[in-house]
């Protein structure tokens, strides 16, 4: 069974800190790892992919990507109120289907 | 960044019965996936739909579970006979260049079975 696993939360930073959100993976033979927001009662709103190890900078989210460890992060910059919600790692594997994690449920205290 | 519309927004239905949910793409696309979320827990992969036919399908996709485009715009699923289980929030995505690029989400639809 495929997994992907994240710390559920909630996890709580003060406005203007750097929140680190984690996920780890089961399947070695993933090739593309996404991070969704999710906002209660709302759909999934893509923030950023990731195909190959390292990081990948997009405004003030950053996603790193460590295949070797099968592991993949999202670091927010001067979190801000508004990113509170929760954050849903997801991966593919050489197919069509798409395994998410449960989430990890993030608060920025104003 | 693509659009997608569901709808309806909401839909009550008593057990047993048929509901059809639909998801209309702004601009032509070629790959669509049907996602559910249960109240609390994970969004789970139902099925995606590649060149007018199914090109990959979950565990959860049972016999009770149809898609179709049947005007080569809307993108549907059907439930044949719903079940108390199969009430969630049913997520239409579309893909942008392959089967391994992202997906966009619409804005869902909220079965309620009673």
């Amino acid at each position: 069974q495929k997994e992907v696993e994240q710390n559920s939360g909630p996890l709580s930073v003060p406005e203007g800190a750097i929140a680190s959100l984690n996920c780890t993976y089961s399947d070695r033979g993933s090739q593309s790892f996404f991070w969704y927001r999710q906002y209660s009662g709302k759909s999934p709103e893509l923030i950023m992919f990731i195909y190959s190890n390292g990081d990948k900078e997009d405004g003030r989210f950053t996603a790193q990507l460590n295949k070797a460890s099968q592991y993949v992060s999202l670091l927010i910059r001067d979190s801000q109120p508004s990113d509170s919600a929760t954050y849903l790692c997801a991966v593919k594997g050489g197919g069509f289907k798409t395994i998410f994690g449960a989430g990890t449920r993030l608060f920025v205290k104003a | 960044e693509p659009e997608v519309t569901q709808t309806p927004s909401h839909q009550v239905t008593q057990m047993g019965q048929e509901v059809i949910l639909r998801c209309v793409p702004i601009s032509n696309h070629l790959y669509f996936y049907w996602y559910r979320q249960i109240l609390g827990q994970k969004v789970e992969f139902l099925v995606s739909f590649y060149n007018n036919e199914i090109s990959e399908k979950s565990e959860i996709f049972d016999d009770q579970f149809s898609v179709e485009r049947p005007d080569g715009s809307n993108f549907t699923l059907k439930i044949r006979s719903t079940k108390l289980e199969d009430s969630a929030m049913y997520f239409c995505a579309i893909g942008t260049a392959s089967m391994n690029t992202e997906a966009f989400f619409g804005q869902g639809t909220r079965l309620t079975v009673v």
